[in-house]
C-alpha cells in the first residue's frame, strides 16, 4: 500500500461546477497537509496548506483533513477553464517536509469544460 | 523575481553522459531538496539539505550527489546516465527543516531526456 493514494483521473466537469478532490494516507504521523496545483510542464505551487485536522478556507478553494479517517479533500467552488491543471496533494510530519521531504500523492488530473 | 530557479529547463543527452542541473533560491531559505517526477507524474523526494546536512533517499542511485557551493545553490550531478533517469528534476526550498508554517516552494523543473 502506498503511503498517500489518489485517483489520477482525468476528472472533467462543467465550468461552474464544485469540484471535489481527495487522498487517503497510511501514516498517522501525518500532520502538516498540502494542495498543490501544477499546470503542464511548470513547477508545483502551492494552494492550501493545513496543520491537523479541521477546515480551511480561501476564496473558491476549502481543505479539509480529518485525520481520524486518513482523508483529505481539496473543494472547488464555481470552477473555472483556468481550474484545469493537475492538483497533487502532499503531507509531512514536519511542517516545511523536515529532512524526508514532503510525501505527493499521484496527482489528480482536473478538466474544466467551457 | 522568480524565487525558485533552474537551468537548463531542458536536457537531452546520451547514455553514459555525465551532467549537471543547477538550482537557485533568492528566499533566504536555509533548506533545499531535489524530487524527481516520472512519466506517471509521481513526485518523489531525492535529497534534503540544510546547513550541510545531506539527506539522501534510499532508493536514489550513488550515480547522484547533490553539491551545495553556498546556502543559495543545490546543483544536481548525474554520473553514467541511464535511460531510466529521464524524468521531470525539480528543485524546491523551504525555510528550515523543522520550521512551524513553513511551506516548500518549487522550481519550474528540469525536463531530462536520456536517449
Amino acid at each position: 500500500q502506498k503511503e498517500v493514494e489518489q485517483d489520477p483521473g482525468p476528472l472533467s466537469v462543467p465550468e461552474g461546477a464544485i469540484v471535489s478532490l481527495n487522498c487517503t494516507y497510511s501514516n498517522s504521523a501525518f500532520q502538516y497537509f498540502m494542495w498543490y496545483r501544477q499546470y503542464s510542464r511548470k513547477g508545483p505551487e502551492l494552494l492550501m496548506y493545513t496543520y491537523s485536522s479541521g477546515n480551511k478556507e480561501d476564496g473558491r478553494f476549502t481543505a479539509q483533513v480529518d485525520k481520524s479517517s486518513k482523508y483529505i479533500s481539496l473543494f472547488i467552488r464555481d470552477s473555472q477553464p483556468s481550474d484545469s491543471a493537475t492538483y497533487l496533494c502532499a503531507m509531512s510530519p514536519y511542517s516545511g517536509g523536515g529532512a524526508d521531504g514532503l510525501t505527493f500523492g499521484k496527482g489528480t488530473h482536473l478538466i474544466i469544460q467551457p | 523575481d522568480t524565487a525558485v530557479s533552474q537551468t537548463p529547463k531542458y536536457l537531452v543527452t546520451q547514455m553514459g553522459n555525465d551532467k549537471s542541473i543547477k538550482c537557485e533560491q533568492n528566499l533566504g531559505h536555509d533548506t533545499m531538496y531535489w524530487y524527481k517526477q516520472d512519466s506517471k507524474k509521481f513526485l518523489k523526494i531525492m535529497f534534503s539539505y540544510n546547513n550541510k546536512e545531506l539527506i539522501i533517499n534510499e532508493t536514489v542511485p550513488n550515480r547522484f550527489s547533490p553539491k551545495s557551493p553556498d546556502k543559495a545553490h543545490l546543483n544536481l550531478h548525474i554520473n553514467s546516465l541511464e535511460l531510466g533517469d529521464s524524468a521531470v528534476y525539480f528543485c524546491a526550498s523551504s525555510q528550515v527543516f523543522y520550521g512551524a508554517n513553513d511551506e516548500q516552494f518549487f522550481g519550474p523543473g528540469t525536463r531530462l531526456t536520456v536517449l
